[in-house]
C-alpha cells in the first residue's frame, strides 16, 4: 500500500524558515515525481512545487520562487520542502502527493495524497 | 480569484443527480490540457476521484462520472448518498502562467 508520511509543520515567526519531509513507502520511491499542494484555512488547493523522479527538475509557483526550495533523498525515501523567508500567507496544511509517472507533466494528476503538515506562520 | 472557475456550493437530495462546472480558458481546459477531480471529505486529504478527463481510478464508484468540452469540465453524482457531502476541486494546467491549477472548490450538500 502507497503511504505519505508528512512531518515538520510547526508555528514559526514571520521571517522564519522550516523544513518539511514526507516519508513515502509501499512504492519504487525514484520512478515517480512528487508535488507539494497547501490548503490556507478554509480555503482552496494552491500547487505549491514538483520535483521529477530524479530530482533534476524542479517547479515552483511563483509566490514561493526563491523562498521555498523542493528536493528528495532517493535513499531515503523521503521528499522535503526548505520552507525560507516565510510570511503569514504562507499558512496553511501542506500536502505531499504522488504523480503517476516519472516526469512533471503539465496537468499531473495526484494519487495519493498524504495527511497533511500544518504550518502557521505568525508573531 | 482561481483560474478554473467553480460554483462555491450544490446541494441535492439523496438519489439524486448534481453536476459540478469547472470553467477555465483558452491557456487551461481549452488548450487540451487534462482535468482531475478530487474529492476532499470533511477533515481528510484529498483523494483523486476523475483524472484524465474521463477516467476513474479503481475503488471510485460509477456513480461518479466527468466529461470536457471546449474550455469546461463538468463532474457529475448520480444517485446521491450522504456521503458523498464533501468538497469537490478540479484540477488542471495554465500554459500562460505556466502552473498548475486548481479551480476554487465546490461544496457539495446532501439534503
Amino acid at each position: 500500500e502507497v503511504q505519505l508520511l508528512e512531518s515538520g509543520g510547526d508555528l514559526v515567526q514571520p521571517g522564519g524558515s522550516l523544513r518539511l519531509s514526507c516519508a513515502a513507502s509501499g512504492f519504487t520511491f525514484n520512478n515517480y515525481a512528487m508535488s507539494w499542494v497547501r490548503q490556507a484555512p478554509g480555503k482552496g488547493l494552491e500547487w505549491v512545487s514538483s520535483i521529477s523522479g530524479s530530482g533534476d527538475n524542479t517547479y515552483h509557483t511563483d509566490s514561493v520562487k526563491g523562498r521555498f526550495t523542493i528536493s528528495r533523498d532517493n535513499s531515503k525515501n523521503t521528499l522535503y520542502l526548505q520552507m525560507n523567508s516565510l510570511r503569514a500567507e504562507d499558512t496553511a496544511v501542506y500536502y505531499c502527493a504522488k504523480h503517476r509517472g516519472i516526469v512533471v507533466v503539465a496537468a499531473a494528476k495526484f494519487d495519493p495524497w498524504g495527511q497533511g503538515t500544518l504550518v502557521t506562520v505568525s508573531s | 480569484q482561481s483560474v478554473l472557475t467553480q460554483p462555491p456550493s450544490v446541494s441535492g437530495a439523496p438519489g439524486q443527480r448534481v453536476t459540478i462546472s469547472c470553467t477555465g480558458s483558452s491557456s487551461s481546459i481549452g488548450a487540451g490540457f487534462d482535468v482531475n477531480w478530487y474529492q476532499q471529505l470533511p477533515g481528510t486529504a484529498p483523494k483523486l476521484l476523475i483524472y484524465g478527463n474521463t477516467n476513474r481510478p479503481s475503488g471510485v464508484p460509477d456513480r461518479f462520472s466527468a466529461s470536457k468540452s471546449g474550455t469546461s469540465a463538468s463532474l457529475a453524482i448520480t444517485g446521491l448518498q450522504a456521503e458523498d457531502e464533501a468538497d469537490y476541486y478540479c484540477q488542471s494546467y495554465d500554459r500562460s502562467l505556466s502552473t498548475m491549477i486548481f479551480g476554487g472548490g465546490t461544496k457539495l450538500t446532501v439534503l
